[in-house]
């Protein structure tokens, strides 16, 4: 069955530091990759995507993913965070064809401490 | 435009007992979706719905959950009875329709609490 991992439960870091959030799928054929965040209170929102094209996609808020393609990853990225980044984050896949699932990982909370 | 509307926000009741979420989808989205998120886990989806007719809910608990969509637009999820494991956060998303590429956008949620 097709899985997502993201292998970091909870990441606590610094204002300004630098932030990267793996993320790994079982499924080989072709994808469609997002990485969904859920601030303190709100509902579940898209952060960025990758249909085809260029495996570099920018998001949201200076957000941005890559899609490695041979080792099945589509890590988050973003270079400075800020306090209000704090949030949880979730990478999602799905099969690139009709009627499949969008499959979740079970997220990775974000702490920035100011 | 508006998003996606879910009632009830929180819910809590007692196992056994009966429970419904309702939900609205973006206008004009023809495919809806509820999903179950437990505390600690990401969404899992529950049921897929094309205008009225299920795609996809090979993953509903048959057995207690039941959803529709008579026309096409607002949907209802009903768990009947409720079990203590069934206490998670329900989502409702949808999109434009349910094929490659496309984004799903979700709702508050409905928090439910059976005790």
């Amino acid at each position: 069955a097709q899985s997502v991992s993201q292998h970091n439960h909870h990441v606590i870091l610094s204002e300004a530091a630098s932030l990267e959030l793996g993320c790994n799928y079982s499924y080989g054929g072709t994808v469609n990759l997002f990485w969904y965040v859920q601030y303190p209170g709100q509902h579940l929102q898209l952060l960025l995507k990758y249909f085809s094209g260029d495996p570099l996609v920018k998001g949201i808020k200076g957000f941005e993913a890559e899609f490695i393609k041979s080792k099945f990853s589509f890590n988050l990225r973003k270079p400075s965070v800020q306090w209000s980044d704090t949030a949880e984050y979730f990478c999602a896949v799905k099969k690139n064809q009709a009627g499949t699932a969008l499959i979740f990982g079970k997220g990775t909370t974000l702490s920035v401490s100011s | 435009e508006a998003g996606v509307a879910q009632s009830p926000r929180y819910k809590i009741i007692e196992k056994r007992q009966s429970v419904a979420f309702w939900c609205n989808p973006i206008s004009g989205h023809a495919t809806l979706y509820w999903y179950q998120q437990i505390l600690g886990q990401g969404p899992k989806l529950l049921i897929q719905f094309q205008n009225n007719g299920v795609v996809d809910d090979s993953q509903l608990p048959k057995d207690r959950f039941s959803a529709e969509r008579l026309k096409g637009v607002d949907s209802t999820l009903k768990i009947q009875p409720a079990k203590l494991e069934d206490s998670a956060v329900y989502l409702c998303a949808s999109s434009l329709e349910g094929g490659r590429g496309v984004v799903q956008y979700f709702g508050a949620g409905t928090r439910l609490s059976v005790l």
